[in-house]
């Protein structure tokens, strides 16, 4: 069974600062790699993804991809509170396989 | 920008009735997908369609549930019998190509199912 793990918070950050999202994966063959954002009652929403170790910038999101530690990261840099959010990762596997998702809050 | 629709937003429905949920994919998009959330729990795969049939499906995804493409535009989803246990957030998604890989998957905004 295939298998995404993330803490699912919540993680509480103050306006302004880098919050920090991780997630694990079972698969070691797992090629590509998503974040999305959920608010609450809303459906999944892309942030990004990512397919190569290392990172991918886009605007205040980074995301970072580690396949030899099987890790998958999500920084949010100047967090606001519409950032206030569940953050789902998930593997791709012809389907998406998603993480229980954490649970952001930015307070002002 | 191009979106998958939903219709219902919401559903109610007597337990052993029958229920079609429906969906438009985005048009040039290949493949289609049903997710199900539970309230407070993860999105779960339940099926994958693809040039007319079913490419994949999970355990979720038994004998009461079918899919369907009636026609160049809609995808929909039928449970023949609701259960209590069917009550969830019900999300259709497209893809342009199978594996997501460089487009990703485009959501619909969902169908909340409750059964009663």
């Amino acid at each position: 069974q295939k298998e995404v793990e993330q803490n699912s918070g919540p993680l509480s950050v103050p306006e302004g600062a880098i919050a920090s999202l991780n997630c694990t994966y079972s698969d070691r063959v797992s090629q590509s790699f998503f974040w999305y954002r959920q608010y609450s009652g809303k459906s999944p929403e892309l942030i990004m993804s990512i397919y190569s170790n290392g990172d991918k910038e886009d605007g205040r999101f980074t995301a970072q991809l580690n396949k030899a530690s099987q890790y998958v990261s999500l920084l949010i840099r100047d967090s606001q509170p519409s950032d206030s959010a569940t953050y789902l990762c998930a593997v791709n596997e012809d389907k998406l396989i998603f993480g229980a998702g954490t649970r952001l809050a930015v307070h002002p | 920008e191009p979106e998958v629709t939903q219709t219902p937003s919401h559903q109610v429905t007597q337990m052993g009735q029958e229920v079609i949920l429906r969906c438009v994919p985005i048009s040039n998009h290949l493949y289609f997908y049903w997710y199900r959330q539970i309230l407070g729990q993860k999105v779960e795969f339940l099926v994958s369609f693809y040039n007319n049939e079913i490419s994949e499906k999970s355990e979720i995804f038994d004998d009461q549930f079918s899919v369907e493409r009636p026609d160049g535009s809609n995808f929909t989803l039928k449970i023949r019998s609701t259960k209590l246990e069917d009550s969830a957030m019900y999300f259709c998604a497209s893809s342009v190509a199978g594996s997501g890989i460089n487009y990703g998957y485009t959501f619909g905004s969902g169908t909340r199912l409750t059964v009663v």
